[in-house]
This record gives structure tokens, C-alpha cells and sequence, in this order.
């Protein structure tokens, strides 16, 4: 079935340190999204990206659509203790229906003040 | 409600039991999805209302599952016959049309309900 990967599953930073999240398909996406779940929470929606090389920013995140639009990537500069949670990408392929995502794995980060 | 709200929080039931979980989703969202969590994986599709009709409801893992939204509103899932691998976390998520113009494409989902199928 389809699939969105990501990558790493884990990641442990200094406070401070940059931090990044990749997530690949086998299949063109019609778009792809972007959520974070804290500790014991619920997904909570960051962006949506729906443009070939798209990039956006919000604050210290930056986020980008690669070109073939298959993959994505979400930074953020200098982390704080606040942006501890499990990043997910989710996409939505081409030529399926326009409501449902397929998420990642997700990426835990933790980070150490 | 300001936002999605989801009872219970916690379910604990016996293998063989018949389970509701209940999704109350933001005020006007015509579309409401179920999905299910387990421990370190992502949010997984299980059925899309848009309105009262189940518009997709692929991702349901077999007919022991259901789901319904009688009045295009509140929505219940249904799990008769619990099996210990049915025990995640139930997130319900409601939006705008996602054929509308006006559609941002974020989904807002509730606390969610934690099943424990013992």
C-alpha cells in the first residue's frame, strides 16, 4: 500500500542544536502536511505544503517540498525544551482521494536544557 | 464545544466485549475521520464521514469495526467483539469540507480515546 516514510525515529539534541525530520514517498504527493504531538497529547497541526519546491517558514521551523514532490523535511534552529514532541509528516498521494492521509512514523525528539 | 471532544478518555474492557467510543467534532466541520494510534507509529486511516455518509471506510480493519454519524454531527465508533489487538489510542479529527475552497487541509483532532483490551 502506499506509504510515507521517515526518518530518524529518534533524535536527542542539546538545547540549541538544529534539528531536522525527513519524510519520503514511493509515490507522487498531492500535498503533504505536518503535525506535532506532545508528550501524551494529540496531533496538532502545523502547515501544509502543496507546491513543487515549496518552502515555509513559522518562527524557527522552516519546511520544504522537494521538487518531484515525494519528499519533505521540517527544520527547526536552536531548539528549545518546548519543541519536545513527535514531529509526523503526512501525505496525501496523487490521483487518491483529497481527505485521507497516510502519516509517518514520526520522529521523537527530546531535548536536553 | 471549542473543540473535538472525545469520551471516554480511557476504556478498559474484557476480550469479547462490545465497545463505543464517541466523537462530539467542532461545530459546522462537515467531515470527520477516525483514527487509530498505536504505540510509536502514526495516526492510522480508518473511515472518512463526509455529512452522515461513511464516504470511505477502507481503512476499517475488518467487521467486528463500525462506525456511524446518524445526524452529520456526533459520530460512534463501534468494536464488537474486542481483541487484545484492537488496544490503541482511537483519535477522532474533524474539518471543513475538504472539497471546499475555503479548506485549509488541517484535520483537528480530539484528545482521544485510549482502548485497553484485556
Amino acid at each position: 500500500g502506499q506509504q510515507v516514510m521517515q526518518i530518524p525515529q529518534y533524535q536527542h539534541v542539546q538545547e540549541g542544536e538544529d534539528f531536522t525530520t525527513y519524510c519520503n514517498s514511493s509515490t507522487t504527493l498531492s500535498n503533504i502536511q505536518w503535525y506535532k504531538q506532545r508528550p501524551g497529547g494529540h496531533p496538532v497541526f502545523l502547515i501544509q505544503l502543496v507546491k513543487s519546491g515549496e518552502v515555509k517558514k513559522q518562527k524557527r521551523l522552516t519546511f520544504q517540498f522537494g521538487e518531484a514532490k515525494k519528499n519533505s523535511s521540517l527544520h527547526i534552529t536552536a531548539t528549545q525544551t518546548t519543541d519536545v514532541g513527535t514531529y509526523f509528516c503526512a501525505g496525501q498521494h496523487s490521483g487518491g482521494s483529497n481527505y485521507k492521509l497516510t502519516f509517518g512514523k514520526g520522529t521523537l525528539l527530546t531535548v536536553n536544557p | 464545544g471549542a473543540g473535538v471532544s472525545q469520551t471516554p478518555s480511557n476504556k478498559v474492557t474484557e476480550k469479547g466485549k462490545y465497545v463505543e467510543l464517541r466523537c462530539d467534532p467542532i461545530s459546522g466541520h462537515t467531515a470527520l475521520y477516525w483514527y487509530r494510534q498505536s504505540l510509536g507509529q502514526g495516526p492510522e486511516f480508518l473511515i472518512y464521514f463526509q455529512g452522515t455518509g461513511a464516504a470511505d471506510d477502507s481503512g476499517l480493519p475488518n467487521d467486528r469495526f463500525f462506525a456511524v454519524r446518524p445526524e452529520g454531527s456526533v459520530s460512534t465508533l463501534k468494536i464488537q467483539r474486542t481483541e487484545r489487538g484492537d488496544s490503541a489510542m482511537y483519535l477522532c479529527a474533524s474539518s471543513t469540507s475538504p472539497y471546499s475552497a475555503s479548506n485549509t487541509g488541517e484535520l483537528f483532532f480530539g484528545e482521544g480515546s485510549r482502548l485497553t483490551v484485556l
